[in-house]
């Protein structure tokens, strides 16, 4: 049982570049999220989606984008990456809030270092 | 609005001694709350959580966390700490009603270190 699995789990950016980052999960869950974690800040949640083909901003969506095609599938899109962006990020699944209590369940991480 | 409060950054304890990590919340509803842990170069995996049953909650690896709506808080404790148990905790709330979107918000993190 694979869980949630981040790809690439690595990546080194140059400022300006754009890549994508994809994350599957194989428990049927509705809902997933994209967060980062910076040191002495938490994790900080980027954008969420409750459903297939949709999707919404958290607390820090500036500079990304994301697209949930797949019920499965949940895309993490930098379109011109930036210093500020160098970080871990996580992506995350779970239940609908009203059939369970709330458990998100974390991939790995992906390190992303933009120079 | 919520959030989270962890008191220390980072706390050592040595080996056997008394494991303390504070958690304090803010929630204008009631609150599902939950202590997540990562080792090195992990994702978050659960330790416990607090859904509206009982106040004290017990979760894996000999850790428990107590629920005191008076104090706003949900500390976590383990009675006596192994090396095994040096990572860095995050507490963690969300809304305890249907309809909400499931999100997390997270305390900063408290690195425990345990000497040996």
């Amino acid at each position: 049982n694979a869980g949630v699995t981040q790809t690439p789990k690595f990546r080194v950016l140059k400022t300006g570049q754009s890549m994508t980052l994809l994350c599957a999960q194989d428990m049927n869950h509705e809902y997933m999220y994209w967060y980062r974690q910076d040191p002495g800040m938490g994790l900080r949640l980027i954008h969420y989606s409750v459903g297939e083909g949709t999707t919404a901003k958290g607390e820090v969506p500036d500079g990304y984008n994301v697209s949930r095609l797949k019920k499965q599938n949940f895309l993490l899109g930098l379109e011109s990456a930036a210093p500020s962006q160098t970080s871990v990020y996580f992506c995350a699944s779970s239940y609908p809030p009203r059939s369970n209590t709330g458990e998100l369940f974390f991939g790995e991480g992906s390190r992303l270092t933009v120079l | 609005a919520q959030s989270v409060t962890q008191l220390g950054s980072h706390v050592s304890v040595s080996e056997g001694a008394l494991v303390l990590l504070r958690c304090n919340y803010s929630s204008s509803v009631p609150p599902y709350l939950f202590w997540y842990v990562q080792y090195p170069n992990q994702g978050l995996q659960l330790l416990l959580k607090y859904t509206s049953a009982a106040t004290l909650v017990k979760g894996i690896n000999g850790f428990e966390a107590e629920f005191k709506k008076s104090e706003t808080s949900f500390h976590l404790t383990k009675p006596s700490a192994h090396m095994s148990d040096a990572a860095e905790y995050f507490c963690a709330v969300s809304l305890a009603f249907s309809g909400n979107t499931g999100k997390l918000i997270f305390g900063q993190g408290t690195t425990l270190q345990v000497k040996p």
